[in-house]
């Protein structure tokens, strides 16, 4: 499978407990992007890298979300003393090119259940 | 920042109809609009996209429009089948600075096609 992949696929937690989730870009893409999506909404965007380099981070990543991605490959977006709120589909995409937007792919999510 | 809306939150269609959904944008500076498709628990499937320098674009039973001037791209898909029954999310993004290519999502057109 040459997509974009994620794991785990699910996670139960409990509240306070810190969880990483890791996303695997399609092949050569130089941006990658996470999302959050909850119930009924669209995703929203969370963080994007270009290459190793973290390049935007939005309001909704508060100081207990990190995310990395080392060597410009994978990366993997941690939550520290998760909350419920925290409960969501965490999707990641990836895309080629540079300075114009291109197609992004998604993966397939990983939905985080904290309880 | 940019603000996507998106009309209507449901559409029910006859199997055979067609079926346009319709979204805004706020940020002029936009120039990249795809549409995606979510199934129930599946990843955001890219199904169409259009940049600003065209104005209708069309992929078989698909196509869309945009009015650069009025600030809306339109989802039109024809001959609509029970396998099109899914949520469509448009989107927008823009090459300019660092939110290089972060997409704002609508917040979704649940689409059921009834046999």
């Amino acid at each position: 499978d040459t997509g974009v992949s994620q794991n785990p696929r699910h996670k139960i937690t409990k509240r306070g407990q810190n969880v990483t989730f890791r996303c695997d870009p399609i092949s050569e893409h130089n941006r990658l992007y996470w999302y959050r999506q909850t119930l009924g909404q669209g995703p929203e965007f969370l963080t994007y890298f270009q290459n190793e380099a973290q390049l935007e981070k939005s309001r909704l990543l508060s100081d207990r979300f990190s995310a990395e991605r080392p060597k410009g490959s994978f990366s993997t977006l941690e939550i520290q003393r998760t909350e419920q709120g925290d409960s969501a589909m965490y999707l990641c995409a990836s895309t080629a090119g540079l300075g114009q937007p291109y197609e992004q792919y998604f993966g397939p999510g990983t939905r985080l259940t904290v309880t | 920042g940019e603000n996507v809306e998106q009309h209507p939150s449901t559409l029910s269609v006859q199997e055979g109809d067609s079926a346009v959904i319709k979204c805004t944008y706020s940020d002029s500076a936009s120039n990249y609009f795809p549409w995606y498709k979510q199934e129930l628990g599946k990843r955001p499937q890219l199904i169409i996209d259009i940049r600003s320098n065209v104005g209708e674009k069309k992929d078989q039973r698909i196509a869309v429009t945009l009015n650069k001037t009025a600030k809306h791209f339109s989802l039109h898909i024809t001959e609509t089948q029970p396998e099109d029954s899914a949520v469509y999310f448009c989107a927008a993004s823009k090459a300019r600075g660092s939110t290089l290519g972060r997409l704002y999502f609508g917040r979704g057109t649940q689409l059921t096609v009834w046999p």
